[in-house]
């Protein structure tokens, strides 16, 4: 069965530093989202992207985040400058669009640790 | 603006007894309604999802859900707990193609 993949698992990173978070959705799917869930806490919606630019973004999704599909199948997430309570688990997920019946399929996420 | 409450954040229940786990939603509109599950250090398990139709769902691992637009809920039930179901479950709420709002979770214990 198809899943959405999330790489690396586990990112460290100093407070200040960029960090670029990699997805590969569903390889028909047409919408793409980030969602982050600090520890203990719920999921959060960030932003969601189709046709090539955000449809959609929360109040936490401020100008140190960008998105972007460089290629057919990577999406990626980047964090300019982190900060300390950047600190969560960052899940990409993905539907194909166009059906009543569409889901969205989450990827493993990856875990960011700011220090 | 929409929003999920999940009333319990944490239920123990024993092994073969059953289960319901609470969600209430409010929604401007018809609602797409989920429920996923996370294991430790997992990521987000789709369960069952609401979209329109019969409004008893089936979903994977013998869990089914029930919406009921009067009371605005969407409660997850399962007849026959096993240890393995232990986990967080998320109800959310959304619309085809928009963002998911979730609820904050309930954390389930199974006892032996």
């Amino acid at each position: 069965e198809p899943e959405v993949t999330q790489t690396p698992s586990h990112q460290v990173t100093q407070m200040g530093q960029e960090v670029i978070l990699r997805c590969v959705p569903i390889s028909n799917h047409l919408y793409f989202y980030w969602y982050r869930q600090i520890l203990g806490q719920k999921v959060e919606f960030l932003v969601s992207f189709y046709n090539n630019e955000i449809s959609e973004k929360s109040e936490i999704f401020d100008d140190q985040f960008s998105v972007e599909r460089p290629d057919g199948s990577n999406f990626t997430l980047k964090i300019r400058s982190t900060k300390l309570e950047d600190s969560a688990m960052y899940f990409c997920a993905s539907i194909s669009g166009g059906r009543e019946t569409d889901t969205q399929y989450f990827g493993p996420g990856t875990r960011l640790t700011v220090l | 603006a929409q929003s999920v409450t999940q009333p319990d954040i944490h239920i123990t229940v024993s092994e073969g007894a059953s289960l319901e786990l609470r969600c209430n939603y409010s929604y401007g509109a018809t609602p797409y309604l989920f429920w996923y599950v996370q294991s430790p250090g997992q990521g987000l398990q789709l369960l069952l999802k609401y979209f329109s139709g019969d409004t008893l769902v089936q979903g994977i691992k013998g869990f089914e859900a029930e919406f009921k637009r009067s009371q605005s809920s969407f409660n997850l039930r399962k007849p026959s707990v096993h240890w393995s179901d232990a986990a967080e479950y998320f109800c959310a709420v959304g619309a085809l193609g928009r963002a998911l709002t979730f609820g904050s979770g309930t954390r389930l214990q199974v006892q032996p």
